[in-house]
């Protein structure tokens, strides 16, 4: 079965507001993770990872939290704008495999 | 463009005819991943070769299924006498480094080739 997973499959939002998207995992041993975005008709695309010895990453417009305790990480985009309408996985990575959840799809209001 | 390029984007077969679908990685690339992704759902490991060599083979979901990438570059993934439960898209992705270094390189993904099987 999968490894990662998401809590909700949908996301609607304000644009300019902040957007949240969470993901459990089940593996304690998992020690990488990834966040992609797929557009409509394009491959996923790398946002940001984190790993295992760190709580927070940060990058541009986006956060990434990792709670190891109850093995969930959370996506955070500030000030969500309309491109970023997407759906959004976490994946794990073990060693060159991603094992992918089912996805949240975001959707931005004007 | 420097991405990775997969063909046909799209193919329709009918049940029972084999289909080959391309990917051309980034140039210089040293491993390549193939995933399938059923439809409203996350992508899944099929295969991976570093370089010329398939390392890793068992996400294929049948014997139906067969990869190669003879050259070290260019890959085909072939799915014999297809099924309808073969539709979905199949994404190709390419990294600069081989698996099982320190630091797991980021795989670039290509935009998928969408097989329909009537």
């Amino acid at each position: 079965g999968e490894s990662v997973g998401l809590h909700l499959p949908t996301l609607s939002v304000q644009e300019g507001d902040n957007s949240i998207i969470n993901c459990a995992y089940s593996n304690s041993a998992s020690d990488y993770f990834i966040w992609y975005k797929q557009e409509s008709g394009k491959g996923p695309q790398f946002i940001i990872d984190i790993r295992s010895n760190m709580d927070k990453r940060q990058g541009q417009r986006v956060t990434v939290l990792l709670n190891k305790t109850v093995k969930h990480l959370s996506l955070q985009i500030a000030a969500t704008q309309p491109g970023d309408s997407a759906v959004y996985f976490c994946a794990e990575n073990n060693d060159y495999k991603l094992s992918f959840g089912a996805g949240t799809t975001v959707t931005v209001r004007a | 463009g420097a991405g990775v390029s997969q063909s046909p984007r799209y193919k329709v077969a009918k049940r029972g005819q084999d289909v080959a679908l391309r990917c051309d990685p980034i140039s210089g690339h040293v491993s390549l991943f193939w995933y399938q992704q059923a439809l409203g759902q996350g992508p899944e490991f099929l295969t991976y070769f570093q370089n010329e060599a398939q390392l890793d083979k068992s996400g294929l979901p049948s014997d139906r299924f067969f990869a190669e990438r003879p050259e070290g570059s260019v890959s085909t993934l072939k799915i014999q006498r297809t099924q309808q439960e073969d539709s979905a898209v199949y994404l190709c992705a390419s990294s600069s480094t081989a698996a099982g270094g320190v630091r797991s390189n980021e795989q670039f993904f290509g935009p998928g080739t969408r097989l329909t099987v009537l």
